[in-house]
């Protein structure tokens, strides 16, 4: 089955801990972005990555990182600096065309709550 | 600045027909997505919009006019199941998505 998988469905943060939030995708598809969704809100992008090895800043990135070994895979880190990280993570990704215009799809989110 | 306008919150029938508006300002524009989104679950694809006019795909359509920076969704045949809300987001001149808000639709029997 092809899609985009994402781990845990809800995590638990302590004070000054990091986590890492897992994203998988077996669509072959060349983009990928992490998103955060806070009540009321919009969807806010964090980071996206185009190709393997390269990635760039989105809107919120303070607080959040990133990498992109695999073309499959995109996981985020949480980091202690992210001061206020309650939220719901989205992960998507896309087959980038010539066009330059692709539709995202999304995995099924991970929710994150400081204890 | 990029803006995004939709109503927070719309109620209608089951069976009725329902639209929900979208006006936008953005950074340049490369097409306009509609997406569903279930309470506690992700986004879903429904449509995409580049071209000024209605495409209609089922018991969903979607307008767009480009001129005017409005767009709409338009639900026909309401059943409980669309109870969700519809996310309009169109696309900038980085081909980046800004997503609006939402707009939460209950459908009542």
């Amino acid at each position: 089955d092809g899609g985009i998988t994402q781990s845990p469905k809800y995590l638990f943060r302590k004070e000054g801990q990091n986590v890492t939030l897992s994203c998988e995708q077996n669509l072959n598809h060349d983009a990928m972005y992490w998103y955060r969704q806070d009540p009321g809100q919009g969807l806010r992008l964090i980071y996206y990555s185009q190709i393997v090895n390269d990635f760039q800043k989105g809107d919120i990135a303070e607080g959040y990182s990133v990498s992109r070994e695999k073309k499959e895979s995109f996981p985020l880190t949480v980091t202690s600096a992210q001061k206020n990280p309650t939220a719901f993570y989205l992960c998507a990704s896309s087959i980038l065309t010539s066009t330059g215009v692709e539709t995202q799809y999304f995995g099924p989110g991970t929710r994150l709550l400081v204890l | 600045g990029q803006n995004i306008d939709q109503p927070t919150e719309m109620t209608a029938t089951e069976g009725a027909i329902v639209q929900i508006n979208c006006t936008y300002q953005t950074s340049g524009f490369n097409g306009l997505f509609w997406y569903q989104q279930h309470a506690g679950e992700a986004p879903t694809f429904l449509s995409y919009n580049v071209l000024d006019g209605l495409e209609e795909k089922g018991r969903f359509s979607s307008f767009l006019s480009r001129s005017k920076g409005y767009s709409y969704l338009l639900l026909k045949e309401l059943q409980m199941k669309d109870s969700a809300s519809y996310l309009c987001a169109p696309m900038d001149s980085n081909y980046q998505l800004i997503w609006g808000a939402g707009t939460k639709l209950i459908i009542k029997p």
